[in-house]
């Protein structure tokens, strides 16, 4: 079966430094993957999607992340945090065929330090 | 850019009372509308999955008798929570895929339900 594998519950960064948040699929195939950030209370926002293509996909808030088969990775990445960047973050994969509905790991809270 | 709203924003209701919640995709037809629920501090479950005209697909443990799915029309959502009890308070967040090939999702802002 498929599943999204977020391996940090929590962590903290302090502002103006580097993030990468982790996550890891299982699927067989290629899979379509998405990472969305969640403010509390409020619905997901997407912040970038791999279909197919270049591995290092550029999304938005200065986010980017990078697709590696071999490792069975997308992890999320941003040079330098900002405090407005704390959040819930979730990856997610769509595995299978179109139309079904997106599988989400369990979420990365980033608290953001001064 | 597509925009999936939901309403109401939060509701409070008693026990034994139901409580119907709404999700539209305002510039685009959806084709496909999935309800996730979302406990504190957790991911998204997918519920159910709703194609416009046609019954809603629940997934295992999902009562289907309890929370019903109407999906009337291209645009048009809803979830009814029906005899909630406190174990339904949770936060139900909506999404929408504009075509039937698409593997994206666009999500509504969330209801909160609580019951008393």
């Amino acid at each position: 079966a498929q599943s999204v594998t977020q391996p940090d519950i929590h962590i903290t960064v302090s502002e103006g430094a580097s993030l990468e948040l982790r996550c890891n699929y299982s699927y067989g195939a290629t899979p379509y993957l998405f990472w969305y950030v969640q403010s509390p209370g409020q619905g997901l926002q997407l912040l970038l999607k791999y279909f197919s293509g270049d591995t290092l996909v550029q999304g938005i808030k200065g986010f980017e992340a990078e697709f590696k088969r071999s490792q069975s990775s997308f992890n999320l990445r941003k040079p330098s945090v900002h405090w407005s960047d704390a959040a819930e973050y979730f990856c997610a994969v769509a595995a299978g065929q179109a139309g079904t509905a997106l599988i989400f790991g369990k979420g990365t809270t980033l608290s953001v330090s001064s | 850019g597509a925009v999936v709203s939901q309403h109401p924003s939060w509701v409070i209701c008693k026990s034994g009372t139901s409580v119907k919640i709404e999700c539209r995709s305002l510039d685009f037809q959806a084709t496909t509308m999935f309800w996730y629920r979302q406990f504190p501090k957790q991911s998204l479950m997918l519920m159910a999955t709703s194609n416009e005209g046609s019954k809603a697909t629940y997934e295992q443990g999902v009562e289907k008798d309890k929370f019903l799915i109407n999906h009337a029309s291209l645009t048009l959502s809803t979830l009814t929570v029906t005899s909630a009890h406190p174990e339904d308070s949770s936060f139900y967040i909506c999404s929408a895929r504009e075509r039937s090939d698409s593997y994206e999702q666009y999500f509504g802002p969330g209801t909160r339900l609580t019951v008393t």
